[in-house]
Protein backbone atom coordinates (compact mmCIF):
# COMPACT_ATOMS: atom_id res chain seq x y z
CA UNK A 1 0.00 0.00 0.00
CA UNK A 2 1.61 3.60 -1.15
CA UNK A 3 2.48 5.87 2.15
CA UNK A 4 2.93 9.01 1.75
CA UNK A 5 5.14 10.85 4.28
CA UNK A 6 5.93 14.53 4.67
CA UNK A 7 8.49 16.26 7.03
CA UNK A 8 8.80 18.51 8.86
CA UNK A 9 4.81 18.38 9.76
CA UNK A 10 5.33 21.61 11.86
CA UNK A 11 7.67 24.68 10.47
CA UNK A 12 8.39 27.44 12.23
CA UNK A 13 10.93 29.99 10.43
CA UNK A 14 11.52 33.97 10.08
CA UNK A 15 11.42 36.24 7.26
CA UNK A 16 13.83 35.76 4.89
CA UNK A 17 15.12 32.35 5.58
CA UNK A 18 15.06 29.34 3.26
CA UNK A 19 14.20 26.06 4.18
CA UNK A 20 12.76 22.81 2.25
CA UNK A 21 9.86 19.83 3.23
CA UNK A 22 10.41 16.78 2.09
CA UNK A 23 7.89 14.12 0.84
CA UNK A 24 9.01 10.62 0.71
CA UNK A 25 6.63 7.68 -1.05
CA UNK A 26 6.86 4.03 -0.26
CA UNK A 27 6.34 2.72 -4.06
CA UNK A 28 6.84 3.63 -7.70
CA UNK A 29 5.31 6.91 -8.67
CA UNK A 30 5.88 8.95 -11.65
CA UNK A 31 3.76 11.83 -10.96
CA UNK A 32 3.31 13.78 -7.95
CA UNK A 33 1.38 17.15 -7.06
CA UNK A 34 1.67 19.92 -4.69
CA UNK A 35 -0.64 21.85 -2.90
CA UNK A 36 -1.32 24.94 -0.73
CA UNK A 37 -4.08 25.59 2.04
CA UNK A 38 -4.54 28.18 3.87
CA UNK A 39 -6.48 27.88 7.60
CA UNK A 40 -9.98 27.28 6.31
CA UNK A 41 -9.63 27.58 2.71
CA UNK A 42 -9.60 25.11 0.06
CA UNK A 43 -6.72 23.88 -1.45
CA UNK A 44 -4.66 25.63 -4.32
CA UNK A 45 -2.44 23.36 -7.06
CA UNK A 46 0.95 24.49 -7.04
CA UNK A 47 2.70 22.42 -9.15
CA UNK A 48 2.64 19.01 -11.22
CA UNK A 49 5.91 16.98 -11.71
CA UNK A 50 5.76 13.91 -13.80
CA UNK A 51 9.24 12.89 -14.40
CA UNK A 52 12.72 11.81 -12.86
CA UNK A 53 14.74 15.11 -12.30
CA UNK A 54 11.54 17.41 -12.44
CA UNK A 55 11.96 20.97 -11.07
CA UNK A 56 9.52 23.34 -11.26
CA UNK A 57 9.61 27.21 -9.80
CA UNK A 58 7.08 29.95 -8.97
CA UNK A 59 8.03 32.96 -7.37
CA UNK A 60 9.71 31.70 -3.67
CA UNK A 61 8.44 28.12 -4.18
CA UNK A 62 10.76 25.58 -6.19
CA UNK A 63 9.71 21.97 -6.45
CA UNK A 64 11.49 18.81 -7.78
CA UNK A 65 10.84 15.14 -8.16
CA UNK A 66 13.65 12.08 -7.39
CA UNK A 67 11.48 9.33 -8.97
CA UNK A 68 14.57 6.69 -8.00
CA UNK A 69 14.78 7.91 -4.48
CA UNK A 70 11.34 7.80 -4.57
CA UNK A 71 11.52 11.84 -2.54
CA UNK A 72 10.44 14.91 -3.68
CA UNK A 73 11.15 18.28 -1.95
CA UNK A 74 9.69 22.15 -1.93
CA UNK A 75 12.22 24.63 -1.44
CA UNK A 76 11.27 28.23 -0.16
CA UNK A 77 13.72 30.74 -1.06
CA UNK A 78 13.37 34.06 1.45
CA UNK A 79 10.53 33.54 3.13
CA UNK A 80 7.46 36.07 3.02
CA UNK A 81 5.05 35.67 5.57
CA UNK A 82 2.22 35.07 2.73
CA UNK A 83 3.37 32.09 2.41
CA UNK A 84 2.58 31.01 5.69
CA UNK A 85 -0.35 28.24 4.99
CA UNK A 86 -0.26 24.37 5.46
CA UNK A 87 1.41 22.48 2.54
CA UNK A 88 0.34 19.41 0.94
CA UNK A 89 1.66 16.46 -1.64
CA UNK A 90 0.11 13.66 -3.26
CA UNK A 91 1.33 10.74 -4.83
CA UNK A 92 -0.16 8.54 -7.41
CA UNK A 93 1.02 5.33 -8.72
CA UNK A 94 -1.53 3.73 -10.79
CA UNK A 95 -0.27 2.37 -14.08
CA UNK A 96 -2.79 5.14 -16.11
CA UNK A 97 -2.63 8.23 -15.73
CA UNK A 98 -6.55 8.81 -15.54
CA UNK A 99 -6.62 6.98 -12.41
CA UNK A 100 -7.17 8.24 -9.13
CA UNK A 101 -8.02 5.92 -7.31
CA UNK A 102 -4.01 5.33 -5.99
CA UNK A 103 -3.41 9.08 -5.48
CA UNK A 104 -2.41 9.76 -1.85
CA UNK A 105 -1.78 12.55 0.29
CA UNK A 106 0.69 13.64 2.66
CA UNK A 107 -0.62 14.72 6.11
CA UNK A 108 0.70 17.93 5.21
CA UNK A 109 3.47 20.52 6.78
CA UNK A 110 2.02 23.60 8.70
CA UNK A 111 4.10 26.52 7.74
CA UNK A 112 4.12 29.92 9.64
CA UNK A 113 6.66 32.39 8.75
CA UNK A 114 7.37 34.83 11.47
CA UNK A 115 8.39 38.42 10.96
CA UNK B 1 -16.89 34.45 -10.22
CA UNK B 2 -16.03 31.41 -12.33
CA UNK B 3 -14.56 29.00 -9.43
CA UNK B 4 -15.85 26.38 -7.91
CA UNK B 5 -18.46 26.07 -6.12
CA UNK B 6 -20.16 23.86 -3.08
CA UNK B 7 -23.41 24.36 -1.62
CA UNK B 8 -24.12 24.17 1.55
CA UNK B 9 -20.46 25.50 2.70
CA UNK B 10 -22.06 23.97 6.91
CA UNK B 11 -23.89 21.06 7.47
CA UNK B 12 -24.88 20.10 10.74
CA UNK B 13 -26.93 16.69 10.96
CA UNK B 14 -28.10 14.51 13.41
CA UNK B 15 -27.03 10.56 12.86
CA UNK B 16 -29.05 8.78 10.86
CA UNK B 17 -29.81 11.62 8.51
CA UNK B 18 -29.39 11.57 4.89
CA UNK B 19 -27.62 14.62 3.43
CA UNK B 20 -27.09 16.01 0.26
CA UNK B 21 -24.01 18.58 -0.83
CA UNK B 22 -23.85 20.09 -4.18
CA UNK B 23 -20.82 21.30 -6.45
CA UNK B 24 -20.72 23.60 -9.57
CA UNK B 25 -17.82 23.48 -11.23
CA UNK B 26 -15.58 25.86 -13.71
CA UNK B 27 -18.10 25.38 -16.54
CA UNK B 28 -15.67 24.81 -19.07
CA UNK B 29 -13.99 21.50 -17.04
CA UNK B 30 -14.95 18.19 -17.87
CA UNK B 31 -13.38 16.41 -14.95
CA UNK B 32 -15.34 16.49 -11.70
CA UNK B 33 -13.28 15.30 -8.45
CA UNK B 34 -14.73 14.49 -4.64
CA UNK B 35 -12.56 14.37 -1.41
CA UNK B 36 -12.82 14.07 2.28
CA UNK B 37 -10.77 15.63 4.00
CA UNK B 38 -10.82 15.37 7.80
CA UNK B 39 -8.89 17.69 10.61
CA UNK B 40 -5.29 17.36 10.31
CA UNK B 41 -5.14 15.30 7.55
CA UNK B 42 -4.80 15.62 3.68
CA UNK B 43 -7.69 14.73 1.63
CA UNK B 44 -8.82 11.24 0.67
CA UNK B 45 -10.08 10.53 -2.93
CA UNK B 46 -13.77 9.48 -3.15
CA UNK B 47 -15.06 9.67 -6.56
CA UNK B 48 -14.71 10.95 -10.09
CA UNK B 49 -16.50 12.07 -13.13
CA UNK B 50 -15.72 12.62 -17.04
CA UNK B 51 -18.29 14.69 -18.13
CA UNK B 52 -21.50 12.71 -16.70
CA UNK B 53 -20.19 9.12 -16.72
CA UNK B 54 -18.53 8.10 -12.95
CA UNK B 55 -15.30 6.69 -14.23
CA UNK B 56 -14.03 5.75 -10.39
CA UNK B 57 -14.95 5.05 -7.05
CA UNK B 58 -12.23 4.94 -4.21
CA UNK B 59 -11.99 0.89 -2.40
CA UNK B 60 -13.01 3.22 0.95
CA UNK B 61 -16.41 4.62 -0.05
CA UNK B 62 -19.07 2.94 1.63
CA UNK B 63 -22.79 2.20 -0.31
CA UNK B 64 -24.02 5.10 1.90
CA UNK B 65 -22.07 7.33 -0.47
CA UNK B 66 -23.68 8.13 -3.73
CA UNK B 67 -22.55 10.68 -6.50
CA UNK B 68 -23.93 11.86 -9.45
CA UNK B 69 -23.09 14.30 -12.53
CA UNK B 70 -26.72 14.09 -14.04
CA UNK B 71 -25.53 16.61 -17.42
CA UNK B 72 -22.36 16.82 -17.13
CA UNK B 73 -22.59 20.20 -15.11
CA UNK B 74 -23.23 20.16 -11.71
CA UNK B 75 -22.51 17.25 -9.04
CA UNK B 76 -24.24 15.83 -6.11
CA UNK B 77 -22.89 13.66 -3.42
CA UNK B 78 -25.77 11.78 -0.81
CA UNK B 79 -24.43 10.25 2.29
CA UNK B 80 -27.08 8.07 3.87
CA UNK B 81 -27.84 7.19 7.47
CA UNK B 82 -25.08 9.45 8.27
CA UNK B 83 -22.49 8.24 11.26
CA UNK B 84 -20.33 10.39 13.64
CA UNK B 85 -17.46 9.25 11.38
CA UNK B 86 -18.74 11.29 7.96
CA UNK B 87 -18.31 14.54 9.81
CA UNK B 88 -15.54 16.55 7.78
CA UNK B 89 -14.44 18.44 4.77
CA UNK B 90 -16.08 17.50 1.79
CA UNK B 91 -13.94 19.36 -1.45
CA UNK B 92 -14.98 19.68 -5.10
CA UNK B 93 -12.60 19.78 -7.97
CA UNK B 94 -12.78 20.44 -11.44
CA UNK B 95 -10.28 20.12 -13.99
CA UNK B 96 -9.84 20.36 -18.21
CA UNK B 97 -10.43 17.44 -20.46
CA UNK B 98 -6.66 16.69 -20.86
CA UNK B 99 -5.30 14.53 -18.64
CA UNK B 100 -2.94 15.72 -15.56
CA UNK B 101 -4.22 19.15 -15.48
CA UNK B 102 -4.24 21.05 -12.11
CA UNK B 103 -7.33 20.05 -10.30
CA UNK B 104 -9.35 23.80 -8.51
CA UNK B 105 -10.86 23.09 -5.57
CA UNK B 106 -13.95 24.10 -4.24
CA UNK B 107 -14.29 26.12 -0.56
CA UNK B 108 -15.56 22.75 0.41
CA UNK B 109 -18.78 21.57 2.44
CA UNK B 110 -18.31 20.82 6.08
CA UNK B 111 -20.24 18.27 7.43
CA UNK B 112 -21.27 17.59 11.14
CA UNK B 113 -22.78 14.48 12.32
CA UNK B 114 -24.27 14.86 15.78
Amino acid sequence: ELKVEQNPLFLSMQEGKNYTIYCNYSTTSDRLYWYRQDPGKSLESLFVLLSNGAVKQEGRLMASLDTKARLSTLHITAAVHDLSATYFCAVGTSQHYYNNNDMRFGAGTRLTVKP
Amino acid sequence: DTGVSQDPRHKITKRGQNVTFRCDPISEHNRLYWYRQTLGQGPEFLTYFQNEAQLEKSRLLSDRFSAERPKGSFSTLEIQRTEQGDSAMYLCASSPQQWLKKQFFGPGTRLTVL
